[in-house]
């Protein structure tokens, strides 16, 4: 059963626009929650997670993401989008111990 | 302080062939992980070693893997035969600790390609 679904395959967004980027989570899982990114020819690097304590959680590069219970999301935003911010966006969740379950990722396109 | 290394960064091979993917994760990490990415296909756990001993195991896909960690360091996954279907890129990654929240720290991926 899938844990995590991220909305949208792909979101392009104008250069300075707001960058959202959405994540679904099954409500039976652990509320930790992570988002990696994958820049291209690169690895995975955490963006941010959620444990316990203040649902909205700042990242590294200006992201942010808030946990929201009652509509079971931690959807990913960015105030103003950079070329450089051009990846692979992949929410997570820690299920049956610490293996990860990713979602299928997000390709987020910056246009100039 | 050096972060998860992989080796190599890219096989090409031909079906039948056996292939050695190897991991060094963060010094002092006892928890060491592999991933696997099948292209189109989201990222999926194989399999959870801490220190020397696999803890989890599941998702390794049939006989034809193989993942050691001997002496609790470095990793070593090996195909053999290789099938086309074992094409993808895989993830190694590791980390400290054991409550389910810490960050596992990825390497750049072994990207494997089966002609």
């Amino acid at each position: 059963a899938q844990s995590v679904t991220q909305l949208g395959s792909h979101v392009s967004v104008s250069e300075g626009a707001l960058v959202l980027l959405r994540c679904n989570y099954s409500s039976s899982v652990p509320p930790y929650l992570f988002w990696y990114v994958q820049y291209p020819n690169q690895g995975l690097q955490l963006l941010l997670k959620y444990t316990t304590g203040a649902t909205l959680v700042k990242g590294i590069n200006g992201f942010e993401a808030e946990f929201k219970k009652s509509e079971t999301s931690f959807h990913l935003t960015k105030p103003s989008a950079h070329m450089s911010d051009a990846a692979e966006y992949f929410c997570a969740v820690p299920r049956g111990g610490n293996k990860l379950v990713f979602g299928a990722g997000t390709i987020l396109r910056v246009k100039s | 302080e050096a972060g998860v290394t992989q080796f190599p960064s890219h096989s090409v091979i031909e079906k039948g062939q056996t292939v050695t993917l190897r991991c060094d994760p963060i010094s002092g990490h006892d928890n060491l992980y592999w991933y696997r990415r099948v292209m189109g296909k989201e990222i999926k756990f194989l399999l959870h070693f801490v220190k020397e001993s696999k803890q989890d195991e599941s998702g390794m896909p049939n006989n034809r893997f193989l993942a050691e960690r001997t002496g609790g360091t470095y990793s070593t996954l090996k195909v053999q035969p290789a099938e086309l279907e074992d094409s993808g890129v895989y993830f190694c990654a590791s980390s400290q600790g054991s409550g389910g929240y810490e960050t596992q720290y990825f390497g750049p991926g072994t990207r494997l390609l089966v002609l």
